[in-house]
C-alpha cells in the first residue's frame, strides 16, 4: 500500500533546462511534504519542504508546488546542473512528523551535458 | 564532523548469525530513527526513539531490536539473520516533533546475508 508514489523511475534532462519531478500521495492526513536527494553510497539529504497550508515554496533553483485537491506535488529545478544528477525521494509526514516519514520509491534524475 | 554516523558501512554475514549496527548523532537531536531500504528501493521506517523511549514501532520482526544507551546513540540489533534481511539500513535523527522535519540521515549500512 503505497501512500506516496513517484511513478517515474528515471528522468533525463539536458543541462540548463528545467527538471520536473512529480509525486502523488493518497493519505489525506499528510500535512508536510519533503524532497530528499540521494547520491550513491550516501544517505538522503534534505532538499526542500512545504507545509500543507502553502502551495509553493522556493529555495534558489528549487521550487516545490503542492496541489492539495489533486494530492500532488512537484519539484522544479531550474536551471538543471550536472551535480543535480541523483535519486530524488518525495516524503510526507502527518501529526507533526512524530511518526516518521513515508517515502516514495524515488526518481533517478540524469542531467545530460 | 559527521552529523549522523553509522558503522559498519558494509556487513556480510551468514544466515542465523546475530549482528549489530551502531549509530551516533552529534546534532543534539531528540529523536533517532532506523529506516530500511529494500531491494525495491523503498525507504521504510522501522523504529524511532525519542529521549530513550520507543515512540513508534512498525511491523518489523521481533528479531530486530533497537537499543539506545543515551540520546546520541541508537543501535540496531538483529538476531537470527535471514536472507530477506539483506538491505541498506539508514539511521536518522531529527529535532523533537513538531519540528521533526529536519531529518538528517547517516550514509547507510549495506547488510548482505549469505
Amino acid at each position: 500500500d503505497q501512500q506516496v508514489k513517484q511513478n517515474s523511475p528515471s528522468l533525463s534532462v539536458q543541462e540548463g533546462r528545467i527538471s520536473i519531478l512529480n509525486c502523488d500521495y493518497t493519505n489525506s492526513m499528510f500535512d508536510y511534504f519533503l524532497w530528499y536527494k540521494k547520491y550513491p553510497a550516501e544517505g538522503p539529504t534534505f532538499l526542500i519542504s512545504i507545509s500543507s497550508i502553502k502551495d509553493k515554496n522556493e529555495d534558489g533553483r528549487f521550487t516545490v508546488f503542492l496541489n492539495k485537491s489533486a494530492k500532488h506535488l512537484s519539484l522544479h529545478i531550474v536551471p538543471s546542473q550536472p551535480g543535480d544528477s541523483a535519486v530524488y525521494f518525495c516524503a510526507a509526514s502527518a501529526t507533526g512528523g512524530a511518526d516518521g516519514l513515508t517515502f516514495g520509491k524515488g526518481t533517478h534524475l540524469i542531467i545530460q551535458p | 564532523d559527521t552529523a549522523v554516523s553509522q558503522t559498519p558501512k558494509y556487513l556480510v554475514t551468514q544466515m542465523g548469525n546475530d549482528k549489530s549496527i551502531k549509530c551516533e548523532q552529534n546534532l543534539g537531536h531528540d529523536t533517532m530513527y532506523w529506516y530500511k531500504q529494500d531491494s525495491k528501493k523503498f525507504l521504510k521506517i522501522m523504529f524511532s526513539y525519542n529521549n530513550k523511549e520507543l515512540i513508534i514501532n512498525e511491523t518489523v520482526p521481533n528479531r530486530f531490536s533497537p537499543k539506545s544507551p543515551d540520546k546520541a546513540h541508537l543501535n540496531l540489533h538483529i538476531n537470527s539473520l535471514e536472507l530477506g534481511d539483506s538491505a541498506v539500513y539508514f539511521c536518522a535523527s531529527s529535532p523533537r516533533a513538531p519540528h521533526s522535519y529536519g531529518y538528517t540521515f547517516g550514509s547507510g549500512t549495506r547488510l548482505t546475508v549469505v
